[in-house]
């Protein structure tokens, strides 16, 4: 069955590094998006993507994030400029032909900020 | 400010028995509704999605909807140990790009 995949599962970083998670969604599907969930909270959206454009993304979505789909299959979320309530859980998720289908999401990639 | 809201829990529930989980949201335009199980460290895993008013079943469970009363539910019948889990309910509305609006999630432990 296809999945999600994201790298790395754990990333540790200093606080002001840049990161990149990567994430390849399910092969077919024409919509991704990236979630966070901070230990104990709830999960958030962050952004959805479409045709290689933003399509919607929430406040937390600020000037330090960005996302590209450089190539056919990955889709990356970088943070340029870390901080430490950037620690959390980040999951990368794809629907197939509209926003309102179901959402697969990725195993995550847990980012610590020291 | 677009709400989910779900009972934290921990709903205890032994073995065999029924475990009834619920969700309101504040949305009336939302269109599609989740269920999704996440285990502790784990990523959300689909359970079940429902569009319509009613109740859909698949194996041991079953999600109803009432969008007049705007409340979303989830039963779970014949509950085993591999249920323990939070349970999230995700909305979706009709004027976001797939933006999925999660609540806090319930805890539910079976219990042998």
């Amino acid at each position: 069955e296809p999945e999600v995949t994201q790298t790395p599962s754990h990333q540790v970083t200093q606080m002001g590094q840049e990161v990149i998670l990567r994430c390849v969604p399910i092969s077919n599907h024409l919509y991704f998006y990236w979630y966070r969930q901070i230990l104990g909270q709830k999960v958030e959206f962050l952004v959805s993507f479409y045709n290689n454009e933003i399509s919607e993304k929430s406040e937390i979505f600020d000037d330090q994030f960005s996302v590209e789909r450089p190539d056919g299959s990955n889709f990356t979320l970088k943070i340029r400029s870390t901080k430490l309530e950037d620690s959390a859980m980040y999951f990368c998720a794809s629907s197939e032909r509209t926003s309102t289908d179901t959402q697969y999401f990725g195993p995550g990639t847990r980012l610590t900020v020291l | 400010q677009k709400e989910v809201e779900q009972n934290s829990g921990p709903l205890s529930v032994p073995e065999g028995a029924i475990a009834s989980l619920n969700c309101t949201y504040s949305d009336r335009g939302s269109q599609s509704f989740f269920w999704y199980r996440q285990y502790s460290g784990k990523s959300p895993e689909l359970i079940m999605f429902i569009y319509s008013n009613g109740d859909k079943e698949d194996g041991r469970f079953t999600a109803q909807l009432n969008k007049a009363s705007q409340y979303v539910s989830l039963l779970i019948r014949d509950s085993q140990p591999s249920d323990s889990a939070t349970y999230l309910c995700a909305v979706n509305g009709d004027d976001s790009w797939g933006k999925l609006q999660f609540g806090a999630g319930t805890q539910v432990v079976v219990t042998p």
